[in-house]
């Protein structure tokens, strides 16, 4: 099956940072990414969907310009969150389609701590 | 706005048993259904979908029948192996088939003892 790759897998850092989620798929060509958020022991949450090539459509009640998305080519997109703050702290997960697929494929996820 | 209840976790269950993960939807229209399976250290996985009311979704010996009159999709297995044990997510999308954005349910966390 497609397979999609995040990095960094786990990341911490000082509040008030930026920190960047990259999102890759790996042997096919990703026509539009989703960017989800995880808080324990919830569920997912669509936080917006990308394009390539064309701005990010955000979901009602998440920050455009807390959470910058990028999807500049046809296999990377990438997620930064601007000026994190401990609220921030959440398990950030990606998805991504092709061509006519009818089905999104997960990376494993980047766990962010902000401390 | 849509909406994905299922059972809370963990179940935990003995090998060979029969298993059933309870999940109710809230959505406008004709919702397509889906079940995910997370390993750990892996992303989610499609395990099956649904996308008409009566269609029954399988693989690996999992089942899940989209019932509309009771909005339910339930998954079961009739006989669970240890190798079974993930995460499982019931998610719905009233778009494209499951193209474009899912709402998921909380995950039910299974864990099969041998």
């Amino acid at each position: 099956g497609a397979v999609v790759s995040q990095h960094p897998s786990w990341v911490i850092c000082k509040s008030g940072t930026s920190v960047k989620i990259e999102c890759r798929s790996l042997d096919f060509q990703a026509t539009t990414m989703f960017w989800y958020r995880q808080f324990p022991k919830q569920s997912l949450m669509l936080m917006a969907t990308s394009n390539e090539g064309s701005k990010a459509t955000y979901e009602q009640g998440v920050e455009k310009d807390k959470f910058l998305i990028n999807h500049a080519s046809l296999t990377l997109s990438t997620l930064t969150v601007t000026s994190a703050h401990p609220e921030d702290s959440s398990f950030y997960i990606c998805s991504a389609r092709g061509y006519a697929v009818n089905e999104q494929f997960f990376g494993p996820g980047t766990r962010l701590t902000v401390l | 706005g849509d909406s994905v209840t299922q059972m809370e976790g963990p179940v935990t269950l003995s090998e060979e048993a029969f298993l059933t993960i309870n999940c109710t939807y809230t959505a406008t229209g004709y919702p397509s259904l889906f079940w995910y399976v997370q390993y750990p250290g892996e992303g989610l996985q499609l395990l099956l979908k649904a996308t008409k009311a009566d269609d029954k979704g399988s693989n690996k010996g999992f089942e899940a029948t989209y019932r509309k009159e009771t909005t339910s999709f339930h998954l079961e297995k009739g006989s669970v192996q240890v190798s079974d044990s993930a995460v499982y997510f019931c998610a719905l999308s009233d778009q494209n088939e499951g193209a474009d954005g899912l709402t998921f349910g909380k995950g039910t966390h299974l864990i099969i003892q041998p």
